[in-house]
């Protein structure tokens, strides 16, 4: 199976200041044919179900405010908020769906200093 | 909008059977993989399984195979996870997901509520 490993597993941002998420995954995601990395990234918040910020690791879904970003390739990938709003906290998980089982990081929890 | 509603879910005892659906509308739900992901009480999430939109391929977790039955009938929108043999550890919030991209292998865009399965004696 594929590991996914966040870090860190917690985040304290100042309102207005950057924070940033890393996503590891034990083997690449990318896959050659089509150049494509095969990474999500979620924003979960309490008693919610997860919501989809990116897929193909860069690609923001419809809706998500263009604070956040998506990078990265191979296996290593990188959620970037860029001026944290007080909405932003949440859990935070990548997962890769290169390969079953599509496996989650274990989540990085972000929360406002 | 795209809607998932689950049910099902409960209070089983250990050994017990549960069989958990998903209501899909608003989506030509035949042309979708699907997926189930659960999340224990307070930890992360967990994929469990997934069917193709005809319903010919099915994967699932090592965790659950051979106990759990993934499966769809197009015809009522409706996705399943038939779940045997259950375990204390099996306790979850059970999610089913639409993946984003009908052609290829891609995040999950919609999710529904989930349905509570609790597995105790």
């Amino acid at each position: 199976d594929i590991v996914m490993t966040q870090s860190p597993d917690s985040l304290a941002v100042s309102l207005g200041e950057r924070a940033t998420i890393n996503c590891k995954s034990s083997q690449s995601v990318l896959y050659s044919f089509n150049k494509k990395n095969y990474l999500a990234w979620y924003q979960q918040k309490p008693g919610q179900p997860p919501n989809l910020l990116f897929y193909w690791a860069s690609t923001r879904e419809s809706g998500v405010p263009d604070r956040f970003s998506g990078s990265g390739s191979g296996t290593d990938f990188t959620l970037t908020i860029s001026s944290l709003q007080a909405e932003d906290v949440a859990v935070y998980y990548c997962q890769q769906y290169y390969i079953t089982p599509y496996t989650f990081g274990q989540g990085t929890k972000l929360e406002i200093k | 909008e795209v809607q998932l509603m689950e049910s099902g879910g409960g209070l089983v005892q250990p050994g017990g059977s549960l069989r958990l659906s998903c209501a899909a509308s608003r989506f030509t739900f035949s042309s979708y993989w699907m997926h189930w992901v659960r999340q224990a009480p307070g930890k992360g999430l967990v994929w469990v399984s997934r069917i193709s939109g005809d319903g010919r391929s099915t994967g699932y977790a090592d965790s659950v195979k051979g106990r759990f039955t993934i499966s769809r009938d197009n015809a009522k929108n409706t996705l399943y996870l038939q779940m045997n043999s259950l375990r204390d550890e099996d306790t979850a919030v059970y999610y089913c997901a639409r993946v984003a991209d009908q052609h290829d292998s891609s995040g999950f865009d919609y999710w529904g509520q989930g349905t509570l399965v609790t597995v105790s004696s």
